[in-house]
């Protein structure tokens, strides 16, 4: 079994800062790792993924995240802010047998302030 | 491409009642998925069908099921609603079967239980 920590269940960050949302993971088995946003009353929608390979990867909406084995890390990055950035943000794994879906952290609320 | 389609947006019941919500995956997409998202215990991984057959469950009790049908779409039921029912359930579809594939969600129907 897998589990997801969100260290920060909320960031207030100033418009055109850059900001990082931290997201740790245990798991067993070796992992994919996912960056999901969810804008209000709306459904998730996929930022980036690690699946193998290079540990930095970049996702849409200029996130990027970074891959740390050693520290089963999975932080989430943007350099410079929007205010269209404010959404609740979710971090996931899933085990490579994929048995049990996917276990998502319990989301970062990023307030964007002008 | 339309994405996910769930039906209704919106759902009021009383305790003790049953509900179905449905479910359109994407086009072509034969994974359908289910998550329950509520305040104090995030999202959770309900089940998946795949081509009809439930491929993986989720720690629920037996009062929620689903299925699928040959044209995907899934429906899932709640039998004798309780309180604790009250939440977002979300619906996500993915093309291949294979479970790095990322998951398109829907905006999900808003259940009440009174």
């Amino acid at each position: 079994a897998q589990s997801v920590t969100q260290l920060d269940s909320q960031v207030p960050v100033f418009e055109e800062a850059p900001v990082e949302l931290r997201c740790n993971y245990s798991s067993s088995v070796s992992v994919y790792l996912f960056w999901y946003v969810q804008y209000p009353n709306q459904g998730l929608q996929l930022l980036l993924k690690y699946l193998s390979g290079s540990t930095l990867v970049k996702g849409i909406n200029g996130f990027e995240a970074e891959f740390n084995k050693s520290q089963t890390s999975f932080h989430l990055r943007k350099p410079s802010v929007h205010i269209s950035d404010t959404a609740e943000y979710f971090c996931a794994v899933s085990g490579r047998g994929g048995a049990d879906g996917l276990t998502f952290g319990k989301g970062t609320h990023l307030i964007i302030q002008p | 491409k339309a994405g996910v389609t769930q039906t209704p947006r919106y759902l009021i019941k009383t305790r003790g009642q049953q509900v179905t919500l449905s479910c359109s995956p994407i086009s072509g997409h034969r994974s359908v998925s289910w998550y329950q998202q509520t305040p104090g215990q995030g999202l959770q991984f309900l089940f998946e069908y795949f081509s009809e057959t439930q491929r993986n469950k989720g720690n629920f009790p037996g009062r929620f099921s689903g299925r699928q049908f040959s044209n995907s779409r899934s429906e899932m039921n709640v039998s004798t609603l309780e309180l604790g029912d009250s939440a977002l359930y979300l619906c996500a579809s993915k093309g291949v079967s294979s479970y790095n594939s990322p998951l398109h969600f829907g905006n999900g129907t808003r259940l009440t239980v009174t």
